[in-house]
């Protein structure tokens, strides 16, 4: 199955500076990659995201890049706010088929922990 | 409407004890998950339903029983469960085709005594 790996678990940046996360992925039939930020008490909400036949997406301040090739993808936060504060997560998606249908299946990373310092 | 919503926001109950937790989407999504996520760690895929049947079942115990009574409803029946069932509940939806994007409910923070 896929497997994904998360890099930092844990990141400190002080307002007004950039935070990069990066992630890696296992299988190459993965072909969508979205970004989720949680914050405490919350659900996972989806802030930017990927497919496979495209190598940038840039919404504001947040970038999303993606090397097929290499397996790896990046979320990039420009101009961090304290309100950026969160646990972010990456995921790669494929199709997948068993007896009972298919669907897209995510698999996420484990996490990276932002802390944006005033 | 573009949002998932969850019932109760929090329960706290028995390892005796019957509870249901409810999602509901009006976005016409044909696709609705259930996913169990443990403090600092990322959610993990319980099931999911396409089209109101069951498309993935990722060898959850049957002390948690889903059920998808049309596509804008889901629910998890809960029965006999274990302290380490403790968790933050999240149910998602996503629309099949084209677009995969899943949208995240707030969770249901479910405590077991």
């Amino acid at each position: 199955g896929e497997n994904v790996e998360q890099h930092p678990s844990t990141l400190s940046v002080q307002e007004g500076d950039s935070a990069v996360i990066k992630c890696t992925y296992s299988d190459s039939a993965s072909n969508y990659f979205p970004w989720y930020k949680q914050e405490l008490g919350k659900g996972p909400q989806l802030i930017i995201d990927i497919r496979s036949n495209v190598g940038e997406k840039k919404d504001q301040r947040i970038a999303v890049t993606l090397n097929k090739t290499a397996k790896h993808f990046s979320l990039h936060i420009t101009e961090t706010q304290p309100e950026d504060s969160a646990v972010y997560f990456c995921a790669a998606s494929m199709w997948h088929w068993n007896s009972g249908g298919s669907n897209y299946k995510l698999t996420f990373g484990k996490g990276t922990l932002l802390t944006v310092n005033p | 409407d573009t949002e998932v919503t969850q019932t109760p926001k929090h329960l706290v109950m028995g390892m005796t004890n019957k509870k249901s937790l409810k999602c509901e989407q009006h976005m016409g999504h044909r696709a609705m998950y259930w996913y169990k996520q443990k403090a600092k760690k990322p959610p993990e895929l319980m099931f999911v339903y396409s089209y109101e049947k069951l498309s993935i079942n990722e060898s959850v115990p049957s002390r948690f029983s889903p059920e998808c009574p049309n596509s804008s409803l889901l629910n998890l029946h809960l029965h006999a469960l274990q302290p380490e069932d403790s968790a933050l509940y999240l149910c998602a939806s996503s629309p099949l085709g084209g677009s995969r994007e899943q949208f995240f409910g707030p969770g249901t923070r479910l405590t077991v005594l």
